[in-house]
């Protein structure tokens, strides 16, 4: 069974479309992270959420809005997007230890 | 202020030899948790192995072993008998308690390629 699972895998857009990623986990965890992977392979945590409420925000600019719906889903919405949000998107889950990632949305925009 | 450290951008080892993984980290913070994670060429980030800063003992899983020396703040890899499928990225990462607990910072990863 897959723990956190995203979707889609790929998603090839034009610069100022909007577009979502979603993400679900099945491990029961109270956390749940989205993180940007550059093309430099760093990685930088976006947001953070506990239990549906947003605990961190690393100043994103505001065209990025995570969605809680509940404990196990947090999607990721990009209004307008730009050429410099092309990345890796991984979504990711924790409890007390272990971080668990989904397997990414690589992101590029035209 | 960087808080997780790796000093080793990219390494190239024989296989079947063991591998160390620097990673130093800084927080004031008593209670924390080191992570590392292998990400292959496919691009999933795979978690390896967790150290609780109050744990007595080096964690250890399988192949891997966490080198942790809590006074010099450096939380190491050691991977024993390498492999070819040991090729991948390797990111060191920790997660603060208290109002940081909901964010695990990473390090800017080490390149590992094993050579046959």
């Amino acid at each position: 069974d897959t723990a956190v699972s995203q979707t889609p895998k790929y998603l090839v857009t034009q610069m100022g479309n909007d577009k979502s990623i979603k993400c679900e986990q099945n491990l029961g965890h109270d956390t749940m992270y989205w993180y940007k992977q550059d093309s430099k392979k760093f990685l930088k945590i976006m947001f953070s959420y506990n239990n549906k409420e947003l605990i961190i925000n690393e100043t994103v600019p505001n065209r990025f809005s995570p969605k809680s719906p509940d404990k196990a889903h947090l999607n990721l919405h990009i209004n307008s997007l730009e050429l410099g949000d092309s990345a890796v998107y991984f979504c990711a889950s924790s409890q007390l230890g272990r971080g668990f990632f989904g397997p990414g949305t690589r992101l590029t925009v035209l | 202020a960087q808080k997780i450290t790796q000093t080793q951008p990219g390494m190239f080892v024989q296989e079947k030899e063991a591998v160390t993984l620097d990673c130093t980290y800084d927080t004031s913070d008593p209670s924390y948790g080191l992570f590392w994670y292998k990400q292959p060429s496919s691009g999933e980030m795979i978690f390896l192995i967790y150290q609780g800063s109050y744990d007595q003992q080096n964690a250890t899983e399988g192949r891997y072993s966490l080198n942790f020396q809590k006074a010099r703040k450096s939380a190491n890899l050691v991977i024993s008998a390498s492999q070819l499928g040991d090729s991948a990225m390797y990111f060191c990462a920790m997660r603060e308690s208290g109002s940081s607990a909901s964010k695990i910072i990473f390090g800017s990863g080490t390149r590992l390629s094993i050579r046959p």
